[in-house]
């Protein structure tokens, strides 16, 4: 099956302008999260969605990140504007079901670096 | 809150050698437990898991087992080769939400 797709795989940008990421679920994946992983650190979660509804998203930053999932399949992820600290990896996965036991998937993540 | 500890590294090997990678957990009630490895240049790969307490969770020759009395998931390998050197995370997942909750990763360099 084919995996979850990123994209950009890269970006730089200066602070205070904006950026968006796109995420292409595992086809038939009902959950969806994007991650934020900063170097040396493990990934932090920024939100979750359960087909396109919020289900957790209380460690995104509202003020300057928004995300959406329209549809239930693809989703956005925004910052406006970015600061130096944003810099970052960030991770979409997914998973077929929300389940305790249900493993990630993860694509290969959108490095953002902000000058 | 819930949260996951893992031995500072980096773990440095010479081919061949035993590896174990510490992790700890906290949390309430009986969280699944993950290893998630991150080779250079491409992402988070589920490596094992286990989702109760005495499972054994195993893939490539690793192994982790789920001891809920000391709450651990320790990961470990028999003979490490140049082609394990990678980030190893540990993580874990509970909750109404079920988000994963990883620890700070362990970089493990294995030299031939």
């Amino acid at each position: 099956e084919a995996g979850v797709a990123q994209s950009p795989r890269y970006k730089i940008i200066e602070k205070r302008q904006s950026v968006a990421f796109w995420c292409n679920p595992i086809s038939g994946h009902a959950t969806l999260y994007w991650y934020q992983q900063i170097l040396g650190q493990g990934p932090k979660l920024l939100i979750q969605f359960q087909n396109n509804g919020v289900v957790d998203d209380s460690q995104l930053p509202k003020d300057r990140f928004s995300a959406e999932r329209l549809k239930g399949v693809d989703s956005t992820l925004k910052i406006q504007p970015a600061k130096l600290e944003d810099s970052a990896v960030y991770l979409c996965a997914s998973s077929s079901e929300g389940g305790q036991g249900s493993p990630l998937h993860f694509g290969n993540g959108t490095r953002l670096t902000v000058t | 809150g819930d949260s996951v500890t893992q031995m500072e590294g980096p773990v440095t090997l010479s081919e061949e050698a035993f590896l174990t990678i510490n992790c700890t957990y906290t949390a309430t009630g009986y969280p699944s437990l993950f290893w998630y490895v991150q080779y250079p240049g491409e992402g988070l790969q589920l490596l094992l898991k286990a989702t109760k307490a005495d499972d054994k969770g195993s893939n490539k020759g690793f192994e982790a087992t789920y001891r809920k009395e000391t709450t651990s998931f320790h990961l470990e390998k028999g003979s490490v080769q140049v082609s394990d050197s990678a980030v190893y995370f540990c993580a874990l997942k509970r909750g109404a939400t079920n988000k994963l909750i990883f620890g700070t990763g362990t970089l493990l360099a294995v030299q031939p």
